[in-house]
């Protein structure tokens, strides 16, 4: 138990369906980050928030819209999907890094919810 | 560019010693990562480096030598249930302290 939990754990969508991803983190941690993971590639990192204000879009398509209403909440609403985005979508949580802060700031995963567009 | 190298697959007995090595070329350099990730789960958090040395902890032990672009994750004493795949992640510097990942090493470990 990472303490960052995810629902749904799996996700099968047409490319005509809005669905959302829901993550949650119980660590007291102030920045939470969507990752994609598919096979044959490393890790790619989609979205950042920093106290609830996203300091990070690593260039996603617009069908993938981030919502973090508090710290411990973040959402992935996904809108008119291709089947090139079927992967793992994994969140992750860590103290949130400060100007001059010196925190490891080491990022704690949730399981990922397995996604599937047909 | 930026590049993080590691072996695609390895193969190890149970009760060995396995060395999984990473290399980096990134622009900066403000730590470097090792997580562990099972099949179907979460990538677990397994040690983080910023200075030169070896940090040992438990079965685990992580190295670093930043002037080689190099570091090491040394797995004693394997158990069938080491068998995942380790993820190297090195962290960037100033504002972008994002994560840079290799693609995993799949560590088979059989009996």
């Amino acid at each position: 138990e990472t303490g960052v939990t995810q629902t749904p754990r799996h996700l099968v969508m047409g490319m005509t369906n809005k669905k959302s991803l829901k993550c949650e983190q119980h660590l007291g941690h102030n920045a939470m980050y969507w990752y994609k993971q598919s096979a044959k590639k490393p890790l790619e990192l989609m979205f950042v928030y920093n106290f609830k204000e996203q300091t990070e879009n690593n260039s996603v398509p617009s069908r993938f819209s981030p919502e973090c209403p508090n710290s411990s909440h973040l959402f992935l609403h996904l809108h008119t999907l291709q089947p090139e985005d079927s992967a793992l979508y994994l969140c992750a949580s860590s103290q949130a890094v400060l100007s001059g802060g010196a925190s490891t700031d080491t990022q704690y995963f949730g399981p990922g919810t397995r996604l599937t567009v047909l | 560019g930026q590049n993080i190298d590691q072996p695609t697959e390895m193969t190890a007995t149970e009760g060995a010693i396995v060395q999984i090595n990473c290399t980096y070329q990134t622009s900066g350099f403000n730590g470097l990562f090792w997580y562990q990730q099972h099949a179907g789960e979460a990538p677990t958090f397994l040690s983080y480096n910023v200075l030169d040395g070896l940090e040992e902890k438990g079965r685990f032990s992580s190295f670093l030598s930043r002037s080689k672009g190099y570091s090491y994750l040394l797995l004693k004493e394997l158990q069938m249930k080491d068998s995942a795949s380790y993820l190297c992640a090195v962290r960037g510097v100033g504002n972008n302290r994002k994560l840079i990942w290799g693609l995993g090493t799949s560590l088979a470990v059989n009996p």
